[in-house]
């Protein structure tokens, strides 16, 4: 069974610009929830999808949507880029509940 | 604020020692777990604990579970340099989210 896949692995952005993400989680996983990782601030939750519902959402700016599609794979936008938006971004996928994650290797974004 | 807060930050011992990291937590909670997160890549769960027990074995893991002190520990015996790493502990608070500590770093040393 292949794991949780996230596109791209590199990216590089400068500040104004917006980007989008992917995440393709295990099959069968219906349920797919996003997390920022800086040094300073650790793992901070984005969003979770569950068939193509968002079920709860972080506190994070407008910034910052997402959207889950009816395969499951899931996008995660941010639009005019910040500085401080430089950080590995996580996906993550789970059956139903959150017992259990299975995590993508995350998309490296740095905004110059 | 976070909801998990883990000590040590950073713990390095010699390898074929236990390591022990704990994690204590703020609010009520549905159960907790521990993840495992080697450089710069994604994170890989290693046990759950719910709130009704105690303590738990998996392999060389052991975790504990005290809610009425919110807090929890998780023990690796017998360490090996693979185990080189961070270590997470995450709570399930019925949101549809985990609520992350800010992780301990783990080195093993041969």
């Amino acid at each position: 069974k292949a794991g949780v896949t996230q596109t791209p692995r590199y990216l590089i952005k400068t500040r104004g610009q917006q980007v989008t993400l992917s995440c393709s989680p295990i099959s069968g996983h219906r349920s797919v929830s996003w997390y920022q990782q800086t040094p300073g601030q650790g793992l901070q939750f984005l969003f979770e999808y569950f068939s193509e519902t968002q079920r709860n959402k972080g506190n994070f700016p407008g910034r910052f949507s997402g959207r889950q599609f009816s395969n499951s794979r899931s996008e995660m936008n941010v639009s005019t880029l910040e500085l401080g938006d430089s950080a590995l971004y996580l996906c993550a996928s789970s059956t139903t509940s959150q017992e259990k994650l299975f995590f993508g290797s995350g998309t490296q974004l740095s905004v110059l | 604020s976070q909801q998990g807060e883990e000590d040590p930050q950073a713990l390095s011992i010699q390898e074929g020692e236990n390591a022990t990291m704990n994690c204590s937590y703020k609010t009520s909670i549905n159960n907790l777990q521990w993840y495992r997160q080697n450089s710069g890549r994604g994170l890989v769960h290693l046990i759950l604990i719910r709130s009704n027990e105690r303590e738990k074995h998996s392999g060389r893991l052991r975790v504990t579970l005290d809610t009425s002190k919110k807090s929890s520990s998780l023990l690796i015996t017998a360490s090996r340099a693979a185990d080189t790493a961070s270590y997470f502990c995450a709570t399930d608070i019925g949101a549809q989210k985990l609520v992350f500590g800010q992780g301990t770093r783990l080195t093993i040393n041969p």
